[in-house]
């Protein structure tokens, strides 16, 4: 079946770093994604990896492990306004079906 | 960027009822959408892939008489909840890509919060 693990939550002050892992099983893969959903909002799109390695993007990293189905997401100076859902999100076939996991939320304390 | 709208973005409605909710891409053509439903606190869960004149395929465990979907045209997919309950309350969010689908070009819809009383 499919399994895409990451932790429920984690907390970290302003201007900290913080890195959200994911772990993930999928019968296919095309890509790992991370998004950002602020309550009662739709997903907003941050990052894809599809090869091994990290890729920066602003104070947003994000890095991948095909042979260890491992990724992780990093928060680097955190502002306030990051506080929010993370979602890690496997593309299972070449068509676009993403599987999610259940998200982290990241709660920023001043 | 590429923008996907919903309509409406919530709805309330009495058990039994039916409701249908608008995903459209409103500056690219979208061959395929996607449907989705998040319960509070957890993860999106794909309901359905819909291609644009042809029949959804629907993800195990969702009905798909109860979820009607219909993607007429290349901006526009439909969802309708037939006799809905209040255990179909949900946050219902489509998603739509031009480029054969691929998942780095998938653009979200804002999400309809349906509350079944």
């Amino acid at each position: 079946g499919q399994n895409i693990d990451q932790p429920t939550e984690m907390t970290a002050t302003e201007g900290a770093i913080v890195q959200i892992n994911c772990t993930y099983q999928t019968s296919g893969f095309n890509g790992l994604f991370w998004y950002q959903q602020h309550a009662g909002e739709a997903p907003t799109f941050l990052s894809y990896n599809v090869l091994d390695g990290l890729e920066e993007k602003g104070r947003f990293s994000s890095f991948l492990s095909r042979s260890k189905g491992y990724s992780y997401l990093l928060l680097k100076e955190l502002q306030m306004k990051d506080s929010a859902s993370y979602l890690c999100a496997v593309g299972t076939d070449s068509w676009g079906k993403l599987q999610f996991g259940a998200g982290t939320q990241v709660v920023v304390t001043p | 960027g590429a923008v996907v709208s919903q309509h409406p973005s919530w709805v309330i409605c009495k058990s039994g009822t039916s409701v249908k909710i608008e995903c459209r891409s409103l500056d690219f053509q979208a061959t395929t959408m996607f449907w989705y439903r998040q319960f509070p606190k957890q993860s999106l869960m794909l309901m359905a892939t819909s291609n644009e004149g042809s029949k959804a395929t629907y993800e195990q465990g969702v009905e798909k008489d109860k979820f009607l979907i219909n993607h007429a045209s290349l901006t526009l997919s439909t969802l309708t909840v037939t006799s809905a309950h209040p255990e179909d309350s949900s946050f219902y969010i489509c998603s739509a890509s031009g480029d054969s689908g691929r998942a780095d070009t998938q653009y979200f819809g804002p999400g309809t919060r349906l509350t079944v009383l």
